[in-house]
């Protein structure tokens, strides 16, 4: 969908790691977002990007950061992952307000 | 903090039945009032984006109306399909902050 591509799709990594999840997307389109989808949650904003290198915090961006220095990609990173942290991520584009978020596939995260 | 709520959590009707759900939001700094659907194990699928108080959308079955005085919108599902059964999000659109928040769905389960 909108050429979005998430990876990795699966990951396991242990408490006290850092991890990065990459999202890229080949549309050209000016807004990113990542989302953490937990059960009874639905989905809730970490953080999102506007622009090449203007990002800025969502509800629940304690613990992750995000870069964006080219249009085409938007990377989350879990400076020190913990158990809390496990979730599927979800990464999503729009062109602008009057249209639909276009999401990809999804990373399942789990930190032992 | 946004607050974007849906109500009921969840819903379980017969084959056939017609029903409706509920999404309240901030009417201050609207700009869009996005509706999904979400199914297990994929990615949320667009169905709607309002943008214009009294706005009334259509695709099959299923329609949703939009106050943005009030902040409300309903999504309604006409003779629902055991294929309806997913969980429907809508997410708020503030202009001035461009951030999409989601409110935590309602899952709708249809029983042949």
């Amino acid at each position: 969908d909108a050429g979005i591509t998430q990876s990795p799709r699966h990951k396991v990594t242990e408490t006290g790691t850092p991890v990065t999840l990459r999202c890229h997307q080949t549309e050209n389109h000016r807004y990113m977002y990542w989302y953490r989808q937990d059960p009874g949650h639905g989905l809730r904003l970490i953080h999102y990007s506007y622009g090449v290198k203007d990002t800025d915090k969502g509800e629940v961006s304690d613990g992750y950061s995000v870069s964006r220095s080219k249009t085409e990609d938007f990377l989350l990173t879990l400076e020190s992952a913990t158990s809390s942290q496990t979730s599927v991520y979800f990464c999503a584009t729009l062109v602008g307000a009057n249209s639909p978020l276009h999401f990809g596939n999804g990373t399942r995260l789990t930190v032992t | 903090i946004l607050n974007v709520e849906q109500s009921p959590q969840s819903l379980h009707v017969q084959e056939g039945d017609s029903t409706n759900f509920t999404c309240s939001f901030p009417s201050s700094n609207f700009y869009a009032l996005h509706w999904y659907r979400w199914e297990t194990a994929k990615s949320p699928e667009a169905l709607f984006v309002m943008t214009l108080n009294g706005d009334e959308k259509k695709k099959g079955r299923i329609s949703a109306t939009l106050n943005t005085k009030e902040g409300y919108s309903y999504l309604y599902i006409k003779g629902s399909q055991p294929e309806d059964s997913a969980t429907y999000l809508c997410a708020f659109y503030g202009g001035a902050t461009n951030k999409l928040i989601f409110g935590t769905g309602t899952l709708l389960a249809v029983q042949p």
